[in-house]
């Protein structure tokens, strides 16, 4: 069964508000990567947090994994357009990398 | 650089039907691991190909079976194709050796197949 879950599963949001996904796993992960994919596309890496309570930015991106490792965050400041599609989470569990099911984020001009 | 690439872009096969799948990994990769992701769903690991060996196995039938060949390149088959298996087939290549941790995938356009 899914071991990975993410929420929420749809955001719809108007340009220029904030956005957060929640990942959450059954297991301590010994990292965590978060991947978007466009309509139509393919995912594409964005990036990965190994160390407990690790925060990283990618400027409006803001990544979280938290203190116990089972569970992480993607926070997205004053969205546009370009930020539309979805956002995976997946971490290595018995040697197998496990995608959540994604949030799918829809912005409003 | 060339990135990874899968061929074909579609197909459509009829139920019973075999199929084969194509992946060239990113220049310099080694390790190529399928994906199947469903409509609205992520990507399921199917299994992971390193040194010509299959390491990693998802929970997926023996009607799935893979390949990988001395430069790297990688198949998928899909052998008594179901309605189910109607499904976008991602390859992703990466450097990190099976069973390792895993850090980025370069993730191929995918495969549509659709099953009749």
């Amino acid at each position: 069964g899914q071991q990975v879950m993410q929420i929420p599963q749809y955001q719809h949001v108007q340009e220029g508000e904030d956005f957060t996904t929640y990942c959450n796993s059954s297991t301590t992960l010994s990292n965590i990567q978060w991947y978007k994919q466009r309509p139509g596309g393919h995912p594409v890496f964005l990036i990965q947090l190994v160390k407990s309570g690790e925060v990283k930015k990618q400027k409006r991106l803001t990544f979280q994994f938290g203190e116990a490792k089972k569970n992480s965050s993607l926070h997205i400041t004053a969205t546009q357009t370009t930020d539309v599609g979805t956002y995976f989470c997946a971490g290595p569990r018995t040697g197998k990398l496990i995608f959540g099911q994604g949030t799918t984020l829809q912005v409003k001009p | 650089d060339a990135g990874v690439t899968q061929s074909p872009t579609h197909l459509i096969k009829t139920r019973g039907q075999q199929v084969t799948l194509r992946c060239s990994p990113k220049s310099g990769h080694d390790t190529v691991s399928w994906y199947q992701q469903a409509l609205g769903q992520g990507p399921q690991f199917i299994f992971q190909y390193y040194e010509e060996e299959e390491r990693q196995r998802g929970n997926f039938p023996d009607r799935f079976s893979g390949h990988q060949f001395p430069n790297y390149s990688s198949e998928l088959n899909v052998n008594a194709l179901l309605l189910g298996d109607s499904a976008l087939y991602l390859c992703a290549s990466s450097l990190v050796p099976a069973g390792g941790t895993y850090n980025e995938q370069f993730f191929g356009p995918g495969t549509r197949l659709t099953v009749l």
